[in-house]
């Protein structure tokens, strides 16, 4: 079956240090992944995206990695501040699916001043 | 969020009652989509339109129905609320990325309780 896995328990780092969030599927071929960060009470707010022929890609602190041959997406935000505090969620779009974006179920991120 | 809007935000309703719940957006863009989010679960697509009138199921589509007579407005309705369809609903729109694909605006989102 189609499986998009995110580590459901918390991860709790310190601030200034590297946070990072992993993203596993199963029986997909994504065209593309994507990240979102969602807070309490609100709707998911995209961050980036990453094609399936890139390997990563940056947006100020934030780094996103993309392995197709482990089937894994990594999520780090460096230099982590409590307002980085939030579930990230990542989603991908298989090919042929158009726009179509199937989620994780996310991860909660706790940065500790 | 911007461009985006649910009504209501929350609501209390009982079982077997009719429900329906909107989403209103400014941007003109062709598709919008109905997610529900659980525990456990995450965010699941109910169904989504790709223009007036054109809509689809998704993945949890079972006892909603959706309608899309006007560009801006996509509309969720849940015939005869039951007690499993208490979730937080999202309603979202995608837009395109400049080349790289398409990015969802989502928005705030309602929690629907019944009881």
């Amino acid at each position: 079956s189609q499986k998009i896995e995110q580590n459901s328990e918390a991860l709790n780092i310190q601030e200034g240090k590297t946070a990072t969030l992993t993203c596993n599927y199963t029986n997909y071929s994504p065209a593309y992944l994507q990240w979102y960060r969602q807070d309490p009470g609100r709707g998911p707010v995209f961050l980036l995206l990453i094609r399936e022929n890139e390997k990563e890609k940056r947006k100020e602190r934030l780094k996103v990695t993309f392995d197709t041959t482990l089937k894994q997406s990594l999520f780090h935000i460096t230099a982590s501040q409590p307002a980085d505090s939030a579930t990230y969620l990542c989603a991908l779009v298989p090919r042929n699916a158009g726009n179509m974006l199937t989620f994780g179920g996310g991860t909660r991120l706790m940065v500790k001043p | 969020d911007a461009g985006i809007t649910q009504s209501p935000r929350h609501k209390v309703t009982e079982t077997g009652t009719p429900v329906t719940l909107r989403c209103h957006q400014t941007e003109n863009h062709r598709y919008m989509y109905w997610y529900r989010q659980d525990p456990g679960h995450g965010l699941r697509l109910i169904h989504y339109s790709y223009g007036v009138k054109d809509t689809d199921k998704g993945e949890v589509s079972d006892g909603y129905s959706v309608s899309r007579s006007k560009t801006e407005d996509f509309l969720l309705t849940l015939e005869s609320a039951t007690s499993s369809q208490t979730s937080v609903y999202f309603c979202a729109i995608s837009a395109p990325l400049g080349g790289q694909g398409y990015g969802y605006t989502f928005g705030s989102g309602t929690r629907l309780t019944v009881v």
